[in-house]
């Protein structure tokens, strides 16, 4: 089954450039969930999209912006990088799905990841 | 907002022996709480979850039990094998279409053949 897409896998960046992370979801998902993982911590919340508008907004810097696409990827767009960005990104998407009516929760399946280096 | 604590950070188990990772979360309209194992320098893979109107769960070897009156849930894995050693995390959602997690510290498991 298709899984959810993240480019690059590693990045590289010197402090104060920016970087794009891209994620591309499960086919037919339609919310994006974009996490931030330190060494040895738990993923934090940033941002999250369903049907291309900010459902939800985490503990994202200033610095960073993100979206969601027609096609449903989603950019994550980082300026003025620190040292401290140093971590693993993850994407997540799922399905917001309504029943009679009611919306349902769906799981959250993450990419691979990106880890990105703030030298 | 929500907040999850999870215990232990560590275990440490021998094979064949069961584990139990704790967790209890403060919001009470949190109704939606799935875990993720997590691999070093992988991706966090959902392998359980339990929705506010059930009690327990189970899928094969591991398990999980909801008190919602005690607003606290937990992780049972028998049988462990060395391949279950990884990170484990807790979390814990309102039931909302696209409801963020929010996640415990996670619990190191390590098991010795």
């Amino acid at each position: 089954a298709a899984g959810v897409i993240q480019s690059p896998r590693h990045l590289i960046k010197e402090k104060r450039e920016t970087a794009t992370l891209k994620c591309y979801p499960i086919p037919r998902h339609d919310t994006v969930y974009w996490y931030q993982q330190g060494p040895g911590q738990d993923p934090q919340f940033l941002i999250s999209f369903y049907e291309k508008m900010q459902s939800d907004k985490g503990s994202i810097p200033d610095r960073f912006s993100a979206q969601q696409f027609s096609d449903y990827h989603s950019e994550l767009n980082m300026s003025s990088l620190e040292l401290g960005d140093s971590a693993l990104y993850f994407c997540a998407s799922s399905l917001y799905q309504r029943t009679s009516g009611r919306a349902t929760y769906n799981e959250q399946f993450f990419g691979p990841g990106t880890r990105l280096t703030v030298l | 907002g929500e907040n999850v604590e999870q215990h232990p950070s560590t275990l440490s188990v021998q094979e064949g022996d069961s584990a139990v990772i704790k967790c209890t979360y403060s919001d009470s309209a949190s109704n939606y709480f799935p875990w993720y194992k997590q691999e070093l320098g992988k991706r966090p893979q959902l392998i359980i979850d339990i929705r506010s109107n059930v009690g327990e769960k189970k899928d094969q070897r591991i398990a999980v039990t909801l008190n919602k009156t005690a607003k606290h849930f937990s992780l049972h894995i028998t049988e462990t094998q060395p391949e279950d050693s990884a990170v484990y995390f807790c979390a814990a959602s309102i039931k909302t279409g696209y409801s963020t997690l929010t996640f415990g510290k996670g619990t190191m498991l390590l098991v010795s053949p």
